[in-house]
């Protein structure tokens, strides 16, 4: 069990359709944070909240859309994506983002599938 | 953030140690060594970290070279569910850039 829960846990959907990936964690971190993992690949960075404001968005395409509500909560909104979007999505958080002592906590991501 | 580099792969007997090599040779003087470990279908894990000196804690140890160019991941007693990808990053920031990592398996 990890303390940052994502869900849904697998999720498929055609590339027409909007759904929202969820994120969440109750240990009072002030960062978040959005990575994309393809099989057999390391993860890689998608965006990263620092007190509920995005710092960082490494070119991701628009049709990935985060948002954070609140501190506890990170969301990732999807639309219109294609078969290559296809990959395991995980979520992070870490105490503060602004320094490096300050270790990510992952939770076990949400298994994407776009048809 | 530094870049870092690690064997693709290594085996390791249960009970033994494990000792997993890093080396970043371009690291600053305020970026911080981590390790995380990724068990097949999970979330990486984060095991430990450092800046200068030596840590240890319930899972591994880690040793950082004087000039803290290299650094080592030791499992003092792995076990058949230490099998995983380990990944090393050195960071100053919250942004972790994740390398190919190295693939331990642990045999019996």
């Amino acid at each position: 069990d990890t303390e940052v829960t994502q869900t849904p846990k697998h999720l498929v959907m055609g590339m027409t359709n909007k759904k929202s990936l969820k994120c969440e964690q109750h240990m009072g971190h002030r960062a978040m944070y959005w990575y994309k993992q393809k099989a057999k690949k390391p993860p890689e960075l998608m965006f990263v909240y620092s007190y509920e404001k995005l710092s960082i968005n490494e070119s991701v395409p628009s049709r990935f859309s985060p948002e954070c509500p609140n501190s506890s909560l990170l969301n990732l909104h999807l639309h219109a994506l294609q078969p290559e979007d296809s990959a395991l999505y995980l979520c992070a958080s870490s105490q503060d983002g602004g320094y490096g002592d300050s270790p990510l906590h992952f939770g076990n991501g949400t298994r994407l599938t776009v048809t | 953030d530094a870049k870092t580099t690690q064997p693709t792969s290594m085996d390791c007997a249960e009970g033994r140690a494990a000792n997993l090599p890093c080396n970043h040779s371009t690291i600053s003087g305020n970026e911080y060594v981590y390790w995380y470990r990724q068990i097949h279908s999970q979330g990486p894990q984060y095991i430990i970290h450092g800046l200068k000196n030596n840590e240890t804690n319930e899972m591994a140890s880690l040793i950082i070279t004087e000039d803290r160019k290299s650094s080592t991941l030791i499992l003092p007693h792995a076990t058949l569910r230490d099998t995983a990808v380990y990944y090393c990053i050195v960071s100053n920031t919250g942004k972790l850039i994740f390398g190919q990592g190295t693939t331990l398996q642990v045999k019996p």
